[in-house]
Order: C-alpha cells, then structure tokens, then sequence
C-alpha cells in the first residue's frame, strides 16, 4: 500500500519563475493539505484540498495556489518565486474528518 | 490566532533517562491536541493525539502526554529513552470547530532529541 509521494523530491528554481509541486494521496484519502517547513522551524499550513475545492487557507499570498484532481491527487504551484519561499513543502493526506495525517517525504525547493 | 511553543530546540539525554518535552499553546478555543514525531530519513508521524476525556494520553512506542487546561499545556513525556527515540519531535494544535477538518494544524518549532547509548 503506497502511503504519500511527492515530486519531485528536490528542485532548484531562480527567483520571478513559477513551480509545480505534486502529490498523490495514501490509499483511500479524499484530503490534501500542503505545508511550508523553513529550515529550523516547524510546518505551516498553506491550503487544503477536499472534493478539488480549497476548503482552508493559512496564512500565504496568493502566489501560492493548488488544484485537486478527480483522482484526489494535488499540484502546489508557487508564481512569481522569492528567496523565502526556499523550504521543504510537505504534503499531507488523510479522509476529509480523519484525525490522523499521513506526510509524504516532502519536495526541497531552493529558491536562488 | 492559534500559536505552538515548544521550550527546548535540542534536548540531549542518555539511554534509560527521563524525558519530558514542553508544549503550550495559544488559542481562544477548544482544541484538539497532537504529537508528532519525525525519525530520521522517516517522514512525519502522529505520536499521539488528546481530543478530549482523560487529559493523560498515551502514544505508541511508550509516550505518554498530559493535557493541562489551566496552562494551556501538552506535554510529552517518557519514563526512560532508548537510543532508537532519537528523532525531531513537534507539538500541534487544531482549533475544534464543528465540521472542519483536521488537516489544518498548527505546528511548533520542533525539538530535536538525541539519545545516547
């Protein structure tokens, strides 16, 4: 049973471009949450995805956006790229009232 | 606005010693409580979770946790580490609110945890 997988696992980007980051849920999950782990600091929530609508939002400009595909699988695109935005972006799956997240590995932005 | 403290970075122990871990947290409601833990190379895993009734947890691997309303606390604890607990461990609160979903966690700084053998 596949738990969560990203994509890419590592990818370097130039500041003013825009990326795409994907996620495939664990078996059987209908929810998406994204996350933003600055280096020495926890996770911070960006969105959520349920039935390919946004349904919670933290506290990120609207740079960064997302998108649910019928198959419950997600994008995280980032526009228009900062040096901030450098992070690991965790992906989480869980039903839409599961209690328990289950965190993919995560894709390493570097923003130069 | 929901916030996560956690008091120490890196905690630094011998196998068979005590560990207790600080959490408080911040918010003007009821919430759901949460331990998670990161092993190295491993991705993050729920530890254990406090919803509500007995405000003493316990989670796998021998963790136990202590919900303390008055000091808005949750802290981790465990009578005696062994070297294999060493892993990067964070508390995190999700404001209970009726049908939302958990997914939207307020996560702290994180503790990293070395054990000795």
């Amino acid at each position: 049973d596949a738990g969560v997988t990203q994509s890419p696992t590592h990818l370097i980007k130039t500041r003013g471009q825009q990326v795409t980051l994907r996620c495939s849920p664990k078996s059987g999950h209908d929810t998406v949450s994204w996350y933003q782990q600055a280096l020495g600091q926890g996770p911070q929530f960006i969105f959520q995805y349920y039935e390919e609508e946004e349904r919670q939002r933290g506290n990120f400009p609207d740079r960064f956006s997302g998108h649910q595909f019928p198959n419950y699988s997600s994008e995280l695109n980032v526009n228009a790229l900062l040096l901030g935005d450098s992070a690991l972006y965790l992906c989480a799956s869980s039903t839409y009232r599961g209690e328990k997240l289950f965190f993919g590995s995560g894709t390493q932005l570097s923003v130069l | 606005a929901q916030s996560v403290s956690q008091h120490n970075h890196h905690v630094i122990l011998s196998e068979a010693a005590s560990l207790e871990l600080g959490c408080n947290y911040s918010y003007g409601g009821t919430v759901n409580l949460f331990w998670y833990v990161q092993y190295p190379g491993q991705h993050l895993q729920l530890l254990l979770k406090y919803f509500s009734g007995d405000p003493l947890v316990k989670g796998i691997k021998g963790f136990e946790a202590e919900f303390i309303k008055s000091k808005f606390s949750f802290n981790l604890r465990k009578p005696s580490v062994q070297w294999s607990d060493t892993a990067e461990y964070f508390c995190a609160v999700n404001g209970r609110a009726g049908g939302t979903s958990y997914g939207k966690l307020t996560f702290g700084q994180g503790t990293i945890l070395t054990v000795h053998p």
